[in-house]
C-alpha cells in the first residue's frame, strides 16, 4: 500500500508557457498533499502543503501565482508552473500522508516529474 | 546554522561491512524522525522512523535517536551494492506537518 503516482514523468516546454503536474495517491485517501522541488545535487525544498479543499499553505519564497496548486480530492493534487522560464526546469516530487496521529507524518513520494524549460 | 546537518560524503565501505550515517538536527522540539533512500534521478523511497530515544531495528537497517545530543543515524549492516544512493535523513518540523530534510549523504558500496 501507500502508492503515490505523478503524471507526466518528464516534461519539456517553451518559455512562456504553463505546464500542469498531477499528483495521486492510488491506494489510500491522502489528508495532505506535498509539494517538492528539487535542483541537481541539491536536497528537497518543500514548496507547499495542500490539504483536501483548502487553499495551500506555500513556504516562504515560493511564488504562490506562479506555482498554482489544486487539491480537488482527498487523491489528487495538481501543480502547475505558469509563465515557465528555463530557471523553473527541476525536478518537482509530491508526497502525500495518510493516517491519522503520529502516522499521518509519514509522506509517500510520487515517482517525481522533471520538467525541462527550454 | 542549517536544520538538519548531514555529511555529504561519498561514504565508502566494502561489501559486506557496516554503513553508519549521522544526522544533527537543530529543532529541540522536533519528535519524529525519518530516513529516506534516493536513487539517483529517482525520488525518495522511506526506509524507517524513529520516535522514541534509543534503537530501531528493521531487517539490516537500525535507525538510532538520542535527543538530549539532537542526533538521529542510520545503520546499515552487511552492506550490497544496491545500497548504494543518497540517504536523506528527515526531521518533522516541531508543531507543524511538514518535513526538513537534510542534503543527503551519498553512500557508494564497493564490491
Amino acid at each position: 500500500g501507500a502508492v503515490v503516482s505523478q503524471h507526466p514523468s518528464w516534461v519539456i516546454c517553451k518559455s512562456g508557457t504553463s505546464v500542469k503536474i498531477e499528483c495521486r495517491s492510488l491506494d489510500f485517501q491522502a489528508t495532505t498533499m506535498f509539494w517538492y522541488r528539487q535542483f541537481p545535487k541539491q536536497s528537497l525544498m518543500l514548496m507547499a502543503t495542500s490539504n483536501e479543499g483548502s487553499k495551500a499553505t506555500y513556504e516562504q519564497g515560493v511564488e504562490k501565482d506562479k506555482f498554482l496548486i489544486n487539491h480537488a480530492s482527498l487523491t489528487l493534487s495538481t501543480l502547475t508552473v505558469t509563465s515557465a522560464h528555463p530557471e523553473d526546469s527541476s525536478f518537482y516530487i509530491c508526497s502525500a500522508s495518510r493516517g491519522s496521529g503520529r502516522r499521518s507524518y509519514e509522506q509517500y513520494f510520487g515517482p517525481g516529474t522533471r520538467l525541462t524549460v527550454t | 546554522q542549517k536544520e538538519v546537518e548531514q555529511n555529504s560524503g561519498p561514504l565508502s565501505v566494502p561489501e559486506g561491512a557496516i554503513a553508519s550515517l549521522n544526522c544533527t538536527y537543530s529543532d529541540r522540539g522536533s519528535q519524529s524522525f525519518f530516513w529516506y533512500r534516493q536513487y539517483s534521478g529517482k525520488s525518495p523511497e522511506l526506509i524507517m522512523f524513529i520516535y522514541s530515544n534509543g534503537d530501531k531495528e528493521d531487517g539490516r537497517f537500525t535507525a538510532q535517536l538520542n535527543k538530549a545530543s539532537q542526533y538521529v543515524s542510520l545503520l546499515i549492516r552487511d552492506s550490497q551494492p544496491s545500497d548504494s544512493a543518497t540517504y536523506l535523513c528527515a526531521v518533522l518540523s516541531g508543531g507543524y506537518n511538514k518535513l526538513i530534510f537534510g542534503a543527503g549523504t551519498r553512500l557508494a558500496v564497493h564490491p
